[in-house]
């Protein structure tokens, strides 16, 4: 049973950077057909794609956040972490981790974690 | 980027209904299209993949079609356990997801 959980903080300030990391367990973060990914989901929106890491540590990164976006294997841990910088209030939003199957570069999200809150206030 | 435009926004519909729900793309995105069911406080759950590819366990009463532009994901028979909200995402140039459509039953 493939599981994430993601962990970080629940708060982050207008400005700071927000890390998160997903921990993964039941499969290896090193198979090499799965990319692992970042989505968050404002408070009643919809859902919006942050971007997504291959093992070999390529990632690709949702155009309106590249730049401000970092997203990071740790293999020997099994997980992978995403850096967001210079946060704002519209970065309030629950964060999902999954894992990313089909294709080449991981289409479509098969396992998801919970999600973790993130509010962004001073 | 790929806007995906979800309709109709949230429905009505009785236990036993057939309800069809719609997902236009705003360019071609062949059948590289998933669909979702999200409850309240949950993560997402995988329903549909590749436009018609129904994942493992999920019920045959959820079908998914159509290509290129146009897509509808329809649940027969609706059950209780269908009420929540439903998203497509395309993944023919980077990820983008529709808006969300809230089934009431």
């Amino acid at each position: 049973q493939v599981q994430l959980q993601e962990s970080g903080p629940g708060l982050a300030k207008p400005s700071e950077t927000l890390s998160l990391t997903c921990t993964v367990s039941g499969d290896s973060i090193s198979n090499r057909i799965y990319y692992w990914g970042w989505i968050r989901q404002p408070p009643g929106d919809g859902l919006e794609w942050i971007g997504s890491v291959h093992y070999t540590g390529t990632p690709y990164y949702n155009p309106p956040v590249q730049g401000l976006v970092t997203i990071s294997v740790d293999t020997s841990k099994n997980q992978f972490s995403l850096r967001l910088k210079s946060v704002v209030a519209a970065d309030t939003a629950v964060y999902y981790c999954a894992r990313a199957a089909g294709g080449n570069f991981g289409w479509y999200f098969d396992y998801w974690g919970q999600g973790i809150l993130v509010n962004v206030s001073s | 980027d790929i806007q995906m435009t979800q309709s109709p926004s949230t429905l009505s519909a009785s236990v036993g209904d057939r309800v069809t729900i719609t997902c236009r793309a705003s360019q071609s995105i062949g059948r590289q299209l998933a669909w979702y069911q999200q409850k309240p406080g949950r993560a997402p759950k995988i329903l549909i993949y590749e436009a018609s590819a129904l994942e493992s366990g999920v019920p045959s009463r959820f079908s998914g079609t159509g290509s290129e532009t146009e897509f509808t994901l329809t649940i027969d028979n609706l059950q209780p356990d269908d009420s929540a909200t439903y998203h497509c995402q395309q993944y023919r140039s980077n990820k983008s997801f529709g808006q969300g459509t809230k089934v009431e039953i």
